[in-house]
């Protein structure tokens, strides 16, 4: 079964407003989770790595202000794309790692479309 | 930093041709290294990995030799199917911590009938 629940899996909204996106770690406690976007024909860019109970780190160019981390649990972690424009419509993923390398799971995924 | 490449697609076969999918990554020690698929509609699901050199990872059909010397990790499959059809990420992972992983651009690959 799934290891890690994401949802939503499909988001539509107008621009200026804001989205909430959950990742759930279902089997295991992790400490860090891993926000990954993804533009039409590009490939996967990390945005951020999530750590739980402190603050997120962020890769260069993206806005935090703009991408709001929360990892307030070993379970789950929040991204929320605030005031959002058509340019942030993405395909958003999270990955969680699990010990050392043998142990790499993906959410499945928000296509996010901002009108 | 590290960095992975993967050959440009879409790559566009007949059923049953022969796939090579190519990947070279740059990296300083031992990354372990994968191939994702992506299905259409889908998330990212895990093809294969190999862990250190000269493994081979292997699933439903698709290989990758870990090349150390040649910095690669192509991908083959001897026969494709119409349900082969994705896009294919190329990545790598470092062995210690919870360093995230690092992709190539993805190859799209479409088998016809």
């Amino acid at each position: 079964g799934a290891v890690v629940s994401q949802h939503p899996s499909r988001v539509i909204c107008k621009s200026g407003t804001s989205v909430k996106i959950e990742c759930r770690s279902l089997d295991f406690q992790a400490t860090t989770m891993f926000w990954y976007r993804q533009f039409p024909k590009q490939s996967l860019m990390l945005m951020a790595t999530s750590n739980e109970g402190s603050k997120a780190t962020y890769e260069q160019g993206v806005e935090k202000d703009k991408f709001l981390i929360n990892h307030a649990s070993l379970t789950l972690s929040t991204l929320t794309v605030t005031s959002a424009h058509p340019e942030d419509s993405s395909f958003y993923i999270c990955s969680i790692k699990q010990g050392g390398n043998e142990k790499l799971f993906f959410g499945s995924g928000t296509q996010l479309s901002v009108l | 930093g590290d960095s992975v490449t993967q050959m440009e697609g879409p790559v566009t076969l007949s059923e049953e041709a022969f796939l090579t999918i190519n990947c070279t990554y740059t990296a300083t020690g031992y990354p372990s290294l994968f191939w994702y698929v992506q299905y259409p509609g889908e998330g990212l699901q895990l093809l294969l990995k190999a862990t250190k050199a000269d493994d081979k990872g292997s699933n439903k059909g698709f290989e990758a030799t870990y090349r150390k010397e040649t910095t690669s990790f192509h991908l083959e499959k001897g026969s494709v199917q119409v349900s082969d059809s994705a896009v294919y990420f190329c990545a790598l992972s470092r062995n210690s911590g919870n360093t995230p992983l690092v992709f190539g651009k993805g190859t799209r690959l479409s088998v016809i009938a």
